[in-house]
């Protein structure tokens, strides 16, 4: 049973655009949440978190938003560059760390 | 620094051999984790080691697994007899700080073919 779900395989956004990545969670208990950035042939590298007592937190073009009464986060990079292009993978911690499948996001020059 | 590193980045097995997967972490970091990624799905959580000992182990999907840290520094991840279904990339990870507020590294993976 997968507890945290990305729903969107993919995304293509212009450059110079805003791009929303979403992530939806289903255990309450998670309290602790991040966003990985996944190049091919490489591991998922971090990218930025968010603490369960926080519903925002944000890193130069990278905002992470948390609605915890929705189990819902989203990951906004504004403006999108191209080498923003890879795959996005949202993970939650309670006991162990579990991630959602990923989204291919694509930053179209 | 180094990586965490893996070995091999990509391995092809026939049905029912055997495959050993190692991960060697960042160094002075304790916390070791393995996770594995079949065909488009989820990063699913296989064990963590604090130093040698296995500190959950819930993940691993059957007796056919077997990790070890022996001195905790590096891990090994066997898989005897592997099957079809055990193709995927394992990620090794590795982290400083137990509990939910670290931040994990994560090695390149290895890629595990099974005819």
């Amino acid at each position: 049973d997968q507890q945290v779900k990305q729903n969107s395989p993919s995304l293509s956004v212009q450059e110079g655009r805003i791009s929303i990545l979403n992530c939806d969670y289903t255990n309450s208990m998670f309290d602790y949440f991040l966003w990985y950035k996944k190049y091919p042939a490489e591991g998922p590298t971090f990218l930025i978190s968010i603490s369960s007592i926080k519903d925002k937190n944000e890193d130069g073009r990278f905002t992470v938003f948390l609605n915890k009464s929705a189990k819902h986060l989203s990951l906004h990079i504004v403006p999108s560059q191209p080498g923003d292009s890879a795959v996005y993978f949202c993970a939650a911690s309670g006991n162990q760390f579990y991630f959602g499948t990923g989204t291919s996001l694509t930053v179209i020059p | 620094e180094a990586g965490v590193t893996q070995f091999p980045s990509h391995s092809v097995i026939e049905k029912g051999q055997t495959v050993t997967l190692r991960c060697d972490p960042i160094s002075g970091h304790d916390n070791l984790y393995w996770y594995r990624r079949v065909m488009g799905k989820e990063i699913k959580f296989l064990l963590h080691f604090v130093k040698e000992s296995k500190q959950d182990e819930s993940g691993m999907p059957n007796n056919r697994f077997l990790a070890e840290r022996t001195g905790g520094t590096y891990s090994t991840l066997k898989v005897q007899p592997a099957e079809l279904e055990d193709s995927g990339v394992y990620f090794c990870a590795s982290s400083q700080v137990q509990g939910g507020y670290n931040e994990q590294f994560f090695g390149p993976g290895t890629r595990l073919t099974v005819l």
